[in-house]
Parts: structure tokens; C-alpha cells; sequence
């Protein structure tokens, strides 16, 4: 079945600076790779997400790109703020069929942003 | 805005127990589906429901495991006999509205039920 791997497990950025994190992935066939954004005492929110047939995303602060070839994507934070400080989860889901919303998800990533 | 809403936020039971976790989904949605995710460990796929049946489940999802959606609103997940290494946090999740099957794959999360077994 699919694998996740995030990197890293835990990010301090100092505000304003730009953050990154990265996942790869194991199987080839997963076209849909969503970002969750989780806060404390709360569940994943879906941030941003992409599908195997666009390299980039951008949507205001936050970006993401994938490489099918490498079976790596990830996640762009500029400008980061306070409130971007939570744990950040990248997953992946193979094509529809049963499996849709079958999402593997990776490791997560603790977003520490200082003022 | 909609959200997936879960309860109890925190439930505490006895190594043999039964325990019902209770999700209302968002409104119009169509998928349904359990997560859980033990203490420093990923977040993991349970199952998925879809028209009154379960689509796909995974290893975990073994026969002390149930789901129901017992009327228009609520969506259940039954541990039968609890064991202390079903403590984890279970997560709810819904997606797709009809006639938007794109969106199927956009999981719509609740807050989650800490689940203890002692």
C-alpha cells in the first residue's frame, strides 16, 4: 500500500521568514495530495491540495508542487505569522473507485512561528 | 460555515467495554468517514461509507468494529469489546456534496473523540 513521509517532524521559523516542508510518497498511481493544517483541540482543516496533473498551486501565502517523477511534493509558507504555528500534515489518495477518501497520511510536521 | 460535528470530545472506558462514537456530518454530504490516530503515531484510514455501506476498510477495521448511519444525520463508529490498544484520538470525516463528485476527495474533519480504554 501507499507510504508518506513527511519532513521535518518539527520547523521554528521566526515570523515573516518562510517555511517548508516535504513528503514523498511511494505509489505511483496517487493523484490527489492534500495539506491539513491542525490546531490545538482541533481536527485537520484542508489548507490547500493539488492533483497529479498540475506541478504547482499557489493560493495567497501558501503553495505546494509536486514532482510525479521523484514522487515527492510540498508545502511553501511565505510571510509566516503567529498564527500559522500548528501541526501541518501532507497525505496522499490513489484514483476514485472505493478508495476515494482513502488518504494516507504522513508523519506531520510541528510549525513553531516566532514573533 | 458547515462542519462535521463529533461527541463526547473525551471518553474514558473499561478494557472490554462497548463504546459508540457519535459524527454528524456536513449536511449534504455524501461520503463518510473514521480516522483515528494513535498517541505520536499518523494519523490512520479506518473505513469509508457510502450509500448506506461500507466502500473500503482497512486492516484495522476488524470485526469488533461496526459503523452505522441510523437516520439522515448521525454516523457512528461501534468498538464492540475495547482493548487498551484502541486508545486513540477518532476523527469523523464527510465529503462531497451531490452532483460536485470532483470534490469526493476534499475530507471535511470533526474535532475528534479522545478515546481512553483502561
Amino acid at each position: 500500500g501507499e507510504n508518506v513521509e513527511q519532513h521535518p517532524s518539527t520547523l521554528s521559523v521566526q515570523e515573516g521568514d518562510s517555511a517548508v516542508i516535504k513528503c514523498t510518497y511511494s505509489d505511483s498511481a496517487s493523484n490527489y495530495f492534500p495539506w491539513y493544517k491542525q490546531e490545538l483541540g482541533k481536527g485537520p482543516q484542508l489548507i490547500i491540495d493539488i492533483r497529479s496533473n498540475v506541478g504547482e498551486k499557489k493560493d495567497q501565502r501558501i503553495a505546494v508542487t509536486l514532482n510525479k517523477t521523484a514522487k515527492h511534493f510540498s508545502l511553501h509558507i511565505t510571510e509566516t505569522q503567529p498564527e500559522d504555528s500548528a501541526v501541518y500534515f501532507c497525505a496522499a489518495t490513489p484514483p476514485g473507485g472505493t478508495s476515494y477518501g482513502k488518504l494516507t497520511f504522513g508523519q506531520g510536521t510541528i510549525l513553531t512561528v516566532h514573533p | 460555515e458547515p462542519e462535521v460535528t463529533q461527541t463526547p470530545s473525551h471518553q474514558v472506558t473499561q478494557m472490554g467495554q462497548e463504546v459508540i462514537l457519535r459524527c454528524v456530518p456536513i449536511s449534504n454530504h455524501l461520503y463518510f468517514y473514521w480516522y483515528r490516530q494513535i498517541l505520536g503515531q499518523k494519523v490512520e484510514f479506518l473505513v469509508s461509507f457510502y450509500n448506506n455501506e461500507i466502500s473500503e476498510k482497512s486492516e484495522i477495521f476488524d470485526d469488533q468494529f461496526s459503523v452505522e448511519r441510523p437516520d439522515g444525520s448521525n454516523f457512528t463508529l461501534k468498538i464492540r469489546s475495547t482493548k487498551l490498544e484502541d486508545s486513540a484520538m477518532y476523527f469523523c470525516a464527510s465529503s462531497a456534496t451531490p452532483g460536485v463528485r470532483a470534490f469526493v476527495e476534499k475530507l471535511f474533519f470533526g474535532s475528534g473523540t479522545q478515546l481512553s480504554v483502561l
